[in-house]
């Protein structure tokens, strides 16, 4: 399959953890890269590989990947991080890439 | 710190071809290290990816296959985007970016700001 599967909403307290989920057959041969967008911007990668962040994005974003679903977790989540989030990889061909749907996260 | 900008018409009819410019400062579009692709998000949707470049490699959405076409002018530090048969279905904004690849991973750590593009007669 080269699809990846997101919730299509999730929320979370201020302050509070949250865990963002991509599922796809693909996961479990390349891991998944995860990029933040707000409203009007393009995205950001915040998460690549098994556990990176790139330079500039908080320590309170983390990555893992368990057999067929990658996860971002962001740990003390603040209003800032209110935005969309897609996940990315290689399709399971590995020539290909492709974007799950897209989770809107709200920070109450 | 490598840059990317995208340009290119801001509307085209219906039937015709959509062709959009990546704009590559700060870096050579030429180095082996990276693929250089193309993603597109039409309004309150999500991201969609289009194709990708390496030297003269391609690979493309096979959702869009028949209709692109991404080439490369090393000398303009520049990578382009042709769109064939547009309908309104193709509006959207058109986003360039970087791929690294390893192994396991490719993932675009630069992108442009961003183009939108309107289909209408």
């Amino acid at each position: 399959s080269s699809e990846l599967t997101q919730d299509p909403a999730v929320s979370v307290a201020l302050g509070q953890t949250v865990r963002i989920t991509c599922q796809g057959d693909s996961l479990r041969s390349f891991y998944a890269s995860w990029y933040q967008q707000k409203p009007g911007q393009a995205p950001v990668l915040v998460m690549y590989g098994k556990n990176n962040r790139p330079s500039g994005i908080p320590d309170r974003f983390s990555g893992s990947s368990s057999g067929n679903t990658a996860s971002l977790t962001i740990t003390g989540s603040q209003a800032e991080d209110e935005a969309d989030y897609y996940c990315n990889s290689r399709d399971s061909s590995g020539n290909l890439l492709v974007f799950g749907g897209g989770t809107k996260l709200t920070v109450l | 710190q490598v840059q990317l900008q995208e340009s290119g018409p801001g509307l085209v009819k219906p039937s015709q071809t959509l062709s959009l410019t990546c704009t590559v400062s700060g870096g050579s579009i030429s180095s082996d290290s990276y693929y250089w692709s193309w993603i597109r998000q039409p309004a309150g949707k999500g991201l969609e990816w289009i194709g990708r470049i390496y030297t003269s490699s391609t690979n493309y959405n096979p959702s869009l296959k028949s209709r692109v076409t991404i080439s490369v002018d090393t000398s303009k530090n520049q990578f382009s985007l042709k769109l064939s048969s547009v309908t309104a279905a193709d509006t959207a904004v058109y986003y360039c970016a970087r791929v690294i690849t390893v192994t396991t991973s490719w993932y675009m750590d630069v992108w442009g700001k961003g183009t939108t593009v309107t289909v209408s007669s």
